[in-house]
């Protein structure tokens, strides 16, 4: 089984500023890791995934998130937010193994820029 | 349009009635999710379905029921609703070759 912990709830933070939002995981099997984000009132939408490879990934949208196997980490950065980054953000496992490798989230960063 | 869509968007409904969620989906996707959101919780996995007439429990089944008659659709009943069942309701759908899963908008539902 696994599990992911997503340390800060909610994270305010001003415009142009950097951020970074914490993800955790414990699983006893190998994993793809996600951060997803949910706008308001919208479903969810793949921002990043990390597959295998490099360690780095980043997003169209100047995202990063760095997976750290000795601390089972993958933290999402961002130099300079703007008011649009407005949303939740959720990190995610799946299992390598297994046909339906199902998705196990953590609770949710709520990401509020301040002008 | 292609993609993925869910009705009714918003839903309230009194406690013991039969509720029906749809998800229909365009890409020919072998499998469908559907997790219910609550705060503090996430999303969590209700059921599954790895192809027509194939489907699985998830972590939260009870309460609800699900058929997949059909690869593009996948419904999800709820026989009795209690309050306990007001949430966000996510459908998904993935290829069975791949690890991505792309999610509908949502249905909200009220439960009184």
């Amino acid at each position: 089984a696994q599990s992911v912990t997503q340390l800060d709830s909610q994270v305010p933070v001003f415009e142009e500023a950097p951020v970074e939002l914490r993800c955790n995981y414990s699983s006893s099997v190998s994993v793809y890791l996600f951060w997803y984000v949910q706008y308001p009132n919208q479903g969810l939408q793949l921002l990043l995934k990390y597959l295998s490879g490099s360690t780095l990934v980043e997003s169209i949208n100047g995202f990063e998130a760095e997976f750290n196997k000795s601390q089972t980490s993958f933290h999402l950065r961002k130099p300079s937010v703007h008011i649009s980054d407005t949303a939740e953000y959720f990190c995610a496992v799946s299992p390598y193994s297994g046909s339906a490798r199902q998705l196990t989230f953590g609770s949710g960063t709520q990401l509020t820029v301040l002008p | 349009d292609a993609g993925i869509t869910q009705s009714p968007r918003y839903k309230i409904t009194e406690t013991g009635r039969q509720v029906t969620l749809m998800c229909h989906q365009t890409w020919s996707h072998s499998y469908m999710f559907w997790y219910r959101q609550d705060l503090g919780h996430g999303l969590r996995l209700i059921y599954y379905s790895a192809a027509a007439d194939i489907t699985d429990k998830g972590e939260v089944p009870d309460g609800y029921v699900v058929s997949r008659s059909k690869t593009e659709n996948f419904p999800l009943t709820l026989e009795s609703a209690t309050r306990s069942q007001t949430s966000v309701y996510f459908c998904a759908s993935r290829q069975g070759n791949q690890e991505t899963q792309y999610f509908g908008p949502g249905t909200r539902l009220l439960v009184l």
